[in-house]
């Protein structure tokens, strides 16, 4: 099983200011199928970035996805209010599928 | 607009089972994977399981933590997917989403596509 850490556990921005999340697997992520998500609270999670730097049909600009093997960080270039939330990364690659713990980015 | 909504959570007690269905909308649902995916209170995100599309034989694959325990089938007919939970345990305690993505490979799914979740309790 491919084991994925976040870091940092929570990060305290500002609006405007750029977040970086890193996400590290304890194994090669298989052609690089690694997945960001956004998850409000009571919502669906939403799909921002497959493929490690793909983004998802209607994803702005701000986000951007990079990395490959075992190493992978997401960038929100800008922060806007509903940028406010927790990121998960997904392993696709390879059964079992499996999600990092999640990284809370807050307003400070 | 692909729309995907999850059905049948409620309050459970130990030991009992549960069939929470997945009805997709607005795309050819038989061409279409789907995970489910559960969210324990204060946890994170943790994959359950997925169904193959029928040109991919509809195989499945589960999480150690509910292999053996639960089953993922589909009825394109319907559009409807199913994750059959049975020996429900406290720690299954969690909100359900299932997700989709129409993929030709036999690789694991991401989830293009989520729907809003059922909540199921497993409590006496």
């Amino acid at each position: 099983e491919i084991v994925l850490t976040q870091s940092p556990g929570t990060l305290s921005l500002s609006p405007g200011e750029r977040a970086t999340l890193s996400c590290r697997a304890s194994q090669s992520v298989r052609s690089n199928y690694l997945a960001w998500y956004r998850h409000k609270p009571g919502q669906a999670p939403r799909l921002l970035v497959f493929g490690a730097s793909s983004r998802a049909a209607g994803i702005p600009d701000r986000f951007s996805g990079s990395g490959s093997g075992t190493d992978f960080t997401l960038t929100i270039s800008r922060l806007e209010p509903e940028d406010f939330a927790v990121y998960y990364c997904q392993q696709y690659g390879s059964s079992p599928v499996t999600f990092g713990q999640g990284t809370k980015v807050e307003i400070k | 607009e692909v729309h995907l909504v999850e059905s049948g959570g409620g309050l459970v007690q130990p030991g009992r089972s549960l069939r929470l269905s997945c009805t997709g909308s607005g795309f050819i649902f038989g061409d279409y994977a789907l995970n489910w995916v559960r969210q324990a209170p204060g946890k994170g995100l943790e994959w359950v399981g997925f169904i193959r599309s029928k040109s991919q034989s509809a195989t499945t694959e589960y999480a150690a933590s509910v292999k053996g325990r639960f089953t993922i089938s589909r009825d394109d007919s319907k559009n409807i997917a199913y994750l059959e939970m049975n020996s429900l345990r406290p720690e299954d305690t969690a909100v359900y989403y299932c997700g989709s993505e129409e993929i030709l490979s036999s690789r694991p799914p991401k989830n293009d596509y989520w729907g809003q979740g059922t909540l199921v309790t497993v409590s006496s």
